[in-house]
């Protein structure tokens, strides 16, 4: 069973500032996605990766697959990028998910 | 484009009774996937299926089940509720299978009382 931990839990930062959320696992995964889930519950999928590095706006996600390990950036941080980060990795046994980052930006 | 369509948003049932949940995928996916989200659990796999049959399955007693319609909608049901079953209940849904992304709806609220 894949275990999949997440750091920091929690993260309040000022408006602009450059943001890292790391994510490691345990076991060999066929991707790694990258969520947000909003205060109501609603997830959107950020990223889906299984190699090297992609880039959304001011999102930015890479993975290193012989470390067995992610990150997720975010640059000149925003209030509304306030929300629950998680990382989950896809294997043959569904998805297994991190406790999740919660962020605050403050402006 | 609809996304996937959750109902019902929110939900209170009774300990012992059962409860069904429905998702309704992007239209042309063909795999449907829940999860609970409890806070203490955080996001955990229930299940999955793709052209109507279970293609896994996570930790969850026998009590939770599934099935998927010809038109890849998906039904979950839980009997005998629990108060531990409180919950938020996600479904995900994807072309085929785990090498694409997923699109989650917005969840159904389960409160049980």
């Amino acid at each position: 069973k894949n275990e999949v931990e997440q750091s920091p839990q929690n993260l309040t930062a000022q408006e602009g500032e450059f943001i890292t959320i790391n994510c490691s696992y345990s076991v060999g995964i066929s991707a790694l996605h990258w969520l947000q889930q909003h205060p109501g519950g609603g997830i959107v999928s950020l990223f889906m990766l299984s190699s090297g590095k992609k880039k959304h706006g001011r999102l930015i996600a890479t993975i290193n697959i012989q470390e067995k390990h992610s990150s997720l950036h975010i640059t000149a941080s925003h209030p509304r990028d306030s929300a629950v980060y998680i990382c989950a990795v896809g294997g043959a046994d569904g998805l297994t998910f991190g406790k999740g980052t919660h962020l605050i930006i403050q402006p | 484009k609809a996304g996937v369509t959750q109902t019902p948003r929110y939900l209170i049932k009774t300990r012992g009774q059962q409860v069904t949940l429905s998702c309704s995928p992007i239209s042309g996916h063909r795999s449907v996937s829940w999860y609970q989200q409890t806070p203490g659990q955080g996001l955990q796999f229930l299940f999955e299926y793709f052209s109507e049959t279970q293609r896994n399955k996570g930790n969850f007693p026998g009590r939770f089940s599934g099935r998927q319609f010809s038109n890849s909608r998906s039904e979950m049901n839980v009997s005998t509720l629990e108060l531990g079953d409180s919950a938020l209940y996600l479904c995900a849904s994807s072309l085929a299978d785990r090498y694409y992304g997923y699109t989650f709806g917005s969840g159904t609220r389960l409160t049980v009382v």
